[in-house]
C-alpha cells in the first residue's frame, strides 16, 4: 500500500533553514510528483510546490521562490523540501503528499504524509 | 491566482441533518478540477471528491460534489458523528493551486 512517512519535528531559529523528508513506499516513485503543502496552526492549507520525481520539475508558489528547494532522491525513494530564512511566521505542519500519474503537479492529492511541525521561535 | 472562498465558516447541525458546504472561485479557470478534503484534528487531510463530483476510493456516498465554472458545492446527506470535522475546497485547473479557508461542521 502507498505510504509516505515524514521525519520528526524541528525546531529552528528565525533566519536558519530546515530541511524535511518524505519517505514514498508501495508504488513506483518515478512515476509520480510530490507535492508540499503546509498548515499554519490554527489556519487553513497553502499549497507550496510540487517536484516531478521522474525528472526533477519542480513548480514553487511565487511566495517562496529563492526560499524553498524541493528535491528528490530516487535510490532512497524520499523527497525532500529545504525553506530558508525561516520566519516565525513559517511555523506550521508541513505535509508532503502524491497525485495521480502524469498531472505535472496540478491534481488532487490521495495520498499524504502524517505532517511534522516546523517551529520557529527564538 | 484562483481565491476559493468557503462559507459559511461553520455549520452546526445534528447527526442526521443534511449539510450544504459551498465553495465559490474569484475566477472560472478552474473549470470542474475542484477537490473537496476532510481533516480531522491532529490529521492529514481526506480527499473525499475530485473531478468536481467523483468520490474517491472509500468515500461513502452520502458525501456528493456539484458544480463548476465558478460555484461548487459539497453536499453530505444525513450525517453521521465521524463527518464533523473541517473540509476544504481544492482548485487544481489553474497554478498555483489553492485551498478554500474551510467550513467546520460542529456537532449543534
Amino acid at each position: 500500500q502507498v505510504q509516505m512517512v515524514q521525519s520528526g519535528g524541528e525546531v529552528k531559529k528565525p533566519g536558519a533553514s530546515v530541511k524535511v523528508s518524505c519517505k514514498a513506499s508501495g508504488y513506483t516513485f518515478t512515476s509520480y510528483g510530490i507535492t508540499w503543502v503546509r498548515q499554519a496552526p490554527g489556519q487553513g492549507l497553502e499549497w507550496m510546490g510540487w517536484i516531478s520525481a521522474y525528472n526533477g520539475e519542480t513548480k514553487y508558489v511565487e511566495k517562496f521562490q529563492g526560499r524553498v528547494t524541493m528535491t528528490t532522491d530516487t535510490s532512497t525513494t524520499t523527497a525532500y523540501m529545504e525553506l530558508r530564512s525561516l520566519r516565525t511566521d513559517d511555523t506550521a505542519v508541513y505535509y508532503c503528499a502524491r497525485g495521480p500519474p502524469g498531472s505535472g503537479g496540478n491534481s488532487p492529492l490521495f495520498y499524504w504524509g502524517q505532517g511534522i511541525l516546523v517551529t520557529v521561535s527564538s | 491566482e484562483i481565491v476559493l472562498t468557503q462559507s459559511p465558516g461553520t455549520l452546526s447541525l445534528s447527526p442526521g441533518e443534511r449539510a450544504t458546504l459551498s465553495c465559490r472561485a474569484s475566477q472560472s479557470g478552474s473549470s470542474s478540477y475542484v477537490a473537496w478534503y476532510q481533516q480531522k484534528p491532529g490529521q492529514a487531510p481526506r480527499v473525499l471528491i475530485y473531478g468536481a463530483s467523483t468520490r474517491a476510493t472509500g468515500t461513502p456516498d452520502r458525501f456528493s460534489g456539484s458544480g463548476s465554472g465558478t460555484d461548487f458545492t459539497l453536499t453530505i446527506s444525513r450525517l453521521e458523528p465521524e463527518d464533523f470535522a473541517v473540509y476544504y475546497c481544492q482548485q487544481y485547473g489553474s497554478s498555483p493551486l489553492t485551498f478554500g479557508g474551510g467550513t467546520r461542521v460542529e456537532i449543534k
